[in-house]
């Protein structure tokens, strides 16, 4: 099974950066997504990491650390549209790579 | 990149009626999906995985007599929602793997369908 953690509410000033954290605890670990969800739509795809590091792709990182069940997607140069739910996932080999998310993360860009 | 549907995007309808709900995958074949449920202010939970040409593995604790899953085709999955009752108001959405199989599959999501049991 898995246990995916992540802070329920971030706050932050346009322009400015967020880290949002998620821990998780699998066996058989198979990667790790992270979906944006802004209120009454569907999650959209940012990210997917399955090696240890750094995935930059534009204003939007996100690090996993497989030892240490561990990863943070960092989100630079908010901007209010950035205003969202953001759920970390991870698919579990035993899982038949089904995932499983997070209660996800509201982060809301202030002006 | 990978797109799914569904329709309807919404539906209202009183209790004890059935609620059908599509999934396609529009630019690629799908073998399987998923259909995941969502309470407000709460994560995705997944009901079931829809299999193409055989039957729906469902989640511990979805009754699959209630939500009826049929993928009739490569790129078509339905749910049935019957003898709807005000419990099951929610926000369903389906997805699918944008690759057929392998370890780095992305989960492409139908933009849901709120549907609103009176």
């Amino acid at each position: 099974g898995q246990n995916i953690d992540q802070p329920t509410e971030m706050t932050a000033t346009e322009g400015a950066i967020v880290q949002i954290n998620c821990t998780y605890q699998t066996s058989g670990f198979n990667g790790l997504f992270w979906y944006q969800q802004h209120a009454g739509e569907a999650p959209t795809f940012l990210s997917y990491n399955v090696l240890d590091g750094l995935e930059e792709k534009g204003r939007f990182s996100s690090f996993l650390s497989r030892s240490k069940g561990y990863s943070y997607l960092l989100l630079k140069e908010l901007q209010m549209k950035d205003s969202a739910s953001y759920l970390c996932a991870v698919s579990e080999i035993a899982n038949d790579y089904k995932l499983s998310f997070g209660a996800g993360t509201t982060v809301t860009v202030r002006a | 990149g990978a797109v799914v549907s569904q329709h309807p995007s919404w539906v209202i309808c009183k209790s004890g009626t059935s609620v059908k709900i599509e999934c396609r995958s529009l630019d690629f074949q799908a073998t399987t999906m998923f259909w995941y449920r969502q309470f407000p202010k709460q994560s995705l939970m997944l009901m079931a995985t829809s299999n193409e040409g055989s039957k729906a593995t469902y989640e511990q604790g979805v009754e699959k007599d209630k939500f009826l899953i049929n993928h009739a085709s490569l790129t078509l999955s339905t749910l049935t929602v019957t003898s709807a009752h005000p419990e099951d108001s929610s926000f369903y959405i389906c997805s699918a793997p944008g690759q057929a199989g392998g370890s780095t599959d992305t989960q492409y999501f139908g933009p849901g369908t709120r549907l609103t049991v009176l």
